[in-house]
């Protein structure tokens, strides 16, 4: 079945920095890569997805790209800021009549003030 | 528009007792989805839906079990708790259109210890 990977586990950045967290993926027939970012105590909130027709997508200061023939993706976040730091989650998932989402085991997330 | 509801956010059970996790959702979701997230892990697929009536296992079935009688609800079955099953359970809801995937909405879990 689908596997993801996602590295780092732990991430420390000084504000005002970038972070890049990447995922591989095993199955190559996953079209669909959300990430979701999730506060302590918190449900997962999805912050940006990507399909597999689409090479990177921006949202403001987040940005995510895909690599098909590699199969990995990447979440960017570049000026960092406190409110930041929280766990972030890699997700792939193939579509087909379940769309079941297959996670990566998240990356912690801080930023320094 | 509450989203995704699920109740009770916190439960202690003892071994060998039983419960049902309730989750309810309000968009008109089709598809909706149990997910496991263990301390420090990801989250792990226990059941999903795609429709009243339709259920099947993910990636963690044992010891749950699922039904889906209505669009609106997806209640979540431990018949025989053991200390494994000690965990954040989150449901989740997307509108599945059959052609490409939508988001995934989640509630915001229960915390379920087995003592």
């Amino acid at each position: 079945g689908e596997n993801v990977e996602q590295h780092p586990s732990t991430l420390s950045v000084q504000e005002g920095d970038s972070a890049v967290i990447k995922c591989t993926y095993s199955d190559s027939a996953s079209n669909y890569f959300p990430w979701y970012k999730q506060e302590l105590g918190k449900r997962p909130q999805l912050i940006i997805d990507i399909r597999s027709n689409v090479g990177e997508k921006k949202d403001q200061r987040i940005a995510v790209t895909l690599n098909k023939t590699a199969k990995h993706f990447s979440l960017h976040i570049t000026e960092t800021q406190p409110e930041d730091s929280a766990v972030y989650f890699c997700a792939a998932s193939k579509g087909g009549s379940s769309y079941k989402l297959i996670f990566g085991s998240g990356t912690r997330l801080l930023v320094r003030p | 528009n509450a989203g995704v509801t699920q109740t009770p956010k916190f439960r202690i059970l003892k071994i060998g007792q039983s419960m049902t996790l309730q989750c309810t959702q309000d968009m008109n979701h089709n598809y909706m989805y149990w997910y496991r997230q263990d301390p420090g892990m990801g989250l792990k697929l226990i059941y999903y839906s795609v429709g009243a009536g339709i259920t099947d296992k993910g990636e963690v079935p044992n010891g749950y079990n699922v039904s889906r009688s209505t669009t609106e609800d997806f209640p979540l079955r431990l018949e025989l708790a053991a200390p494994s099953q000690t965990s954040v359970y989150f449901c989740a809801s997307s509108y599945g259109t059959g052609k490409s995937n939508q988001p995934q909405h989640f509630g915001d879990g229960t915390r379920l210890s087995i003592l």
